[in-house]
């Protein structure tokens, strides 16, 4: 079964609090992303990673960081969230090769307060 | 500077009819271009891709076409249908850096 899993599926955080956003996948795939999609600006690449500990930054890389500690997990983090950071973040993976499709997770809702 | 650019943001069609959604591109290197429709509260998915050795791929009710030296290309949607209303998002990958660049895409609503 092919899947991408993000959880928390919903999360509401305070303006300063550090937030964690997980992300696995079944598919033993190289490549992961992690995205944000906001209301008309379509989605935004954060991080991207190529496999374990090599991450390269995205278009949108302020705010944010990433670990890969094994093939199958990517993690986003926010150290001290905040309120601009109020998105759904959408997690992808994707096989090694620069030209394949990407597997979505359903996504997190973060709210910021 | 937007390297991938939808056109219109927003399209209306009866049902029956084709819908027309445009994309164009900056980087020449651009060697890959997906198209994902996303629906409400979901998820994107992978609707059909192109390669810029083709001109045209087709699947089913959904054509895309391409112009390299425009660097342009459209997603056809003929015989339209209610189930067709999503956002459609067109991307485009360069084979040297793995980034997929996104459009903001369109959202096509097709009215019974």
């Amino acid at each position: 079964d092919m899947k991408v899993t993000q959880m928390p599926r919903y999360l509401i955080k305070r303006m300063g609090e550090n937030v964690l956003l997980e992300c696995g996948q079944d598919m033993s795939h190289e490549t992961m992303y992690w995205y944000r999609q906001d209301p008309g600006l379509g989605l935004q690449l954060i991080y991207i990673s190529y496999d374990v500990d090599s991450n390269s930054e995205g278009d949108i890389p302020k705010g944010y960081r990433v670990s890969r500690k094994k093939r199958e997990h990517f993690s986003l983090i926010l150290d001290s969230a905040k309120t601009n950071q109020t998105s759904v973040y959408f997690c992808a993976s994707s096989r090694d090769s620069p030209n394949e499709r990407l597997f979505f997770g359903h996504g997190t809702k973060l709210s910021v307060l | 500077q937007q390297q991938v650019r939808q056109s219109p943001q927003s399209l209306t069609v009866w049902e029956g009819e084709t819908a027309i959604l445009n994309c164009s591109y900056e980087d020449s290197t651009f060697d890959y271009f997906p198209w994902y429709w996303q629906f409400p509260r979901e998820s994107p998915a992978l609707l059909i891709a192109i390669r810029p050795v083709s001109n045209k791929k087709e699947d089913g009710r959904f054509t895309i076409f391409f112009n390299k030296r425009e660097k342009k290309l459209s997603l056809h949607i003929t015989d339209s249908q209610p189930g067709d209303s999503a956002t459609y998002f067109c991307a485009a990958t360069s084979g040297g850096n793995y980034k997929p660049t996104f459009g903001k895409g369109t959202s096509l609503v097709v009215h019974p």
